[in-house]
């Protein structure tokens, strides 16, 4: 139990266009969704805290207008990357809880974003 | 401010070494552990959390908060747990994790 599913897996975008990455969990109703950045060989960076139904919460630094996050159920929350730029191009990793104790994370598989 | 770091950006055993991957972390509050592998090409899962004091393949974390540290340990490392290891703290309770820089852990022949 407690699958998170991303789509896509990989997505190639030319610059200046929008590109929408979905996270579900398929087997549980998660309350929060997270949303992280990870470069090559390093850690996770948090971009934003999702709650169904409420407005994301971003880290420091994390452009809101460009980085949209919406989670409008309780099994989806999607990122959309507006006006795409070459710097952009990351690996995007989502994760869910269900948001009680021990708030466990779930994590998705990630989504390979190259911006061109 | 809540930090967690990973001092070893790269560990190298041979196979049936000891290993133990550091974590130190700063939090002022009663921290919640956690230690998360990443396989090669797989996603991220929780190899264990400090609140259970499980084993999970071998490996156990003690807290220990007069050092402020979560190490992770193995008597005796195997091939199959090469990865990349992350350290995370609980952030104020509410799910949110701060993680560690990551460890590669190369297990070799």
């Amino acid at each position: 139990g407690a699958v998170v599913s991303q789509h896509p897996s990989w997505v190639i975008c030319k610059s200046g266009t929008s590109v929408k990455i979905e996270c579900r969990s398929l087997d549980f109703q998660a309350t929060t969704m997270f949303w992280y950045r990870q470069f090559p060989k390093q850690s996770l960076m948090l971009m934003a805290t999702s709650n169904e139904g409420s407005k994301a919460t971003y880290e420091q630094g994390v452009e809101k207008d460009k980085f949209l996050i919406n989670h409008a159920s309780l099994t989806l929350s999607t990122l959309t990357v507006t006006s795409a730029h070459p710097e952009d191009s990351s690996f995007y990793i989502c994760s869910a809880s269900r948001g009680i104790p021990p708030y466990e994370q779930y994590f998705g598989p990630g989504t390979r974003l190259t911006v061109t | 401010a809540q930090r967690v770091t990973q001092p070893e950006k790269l560990l190298s055993v041979f196979k049936g070494a000891p290993v133990e991957l550091k974590c130190n972390y700063s939090y002022s509050g009663s921290p919640e552990l956690f230690w998360y592998v990443q396989y090669s090409r797989q996603r991220l899962q929780l190899l264990l959390r400090h609140i259970s004091r499980e084993s999970i393949k071998g490996f156990t974390a003690d807290l220990n908060k007069g050092e402020t540290s979560f190490h992770l340990k193995k008597p005796f490392a195997q091939e199959e747990d090469s990865a990349m290891y992350y350290c995370a703290l609980n952030h104020n309770q509410g799910g949110k994790l701060i993680f560690g820089q990551g460890t590669e852990l190369s297990v070799k022949p």
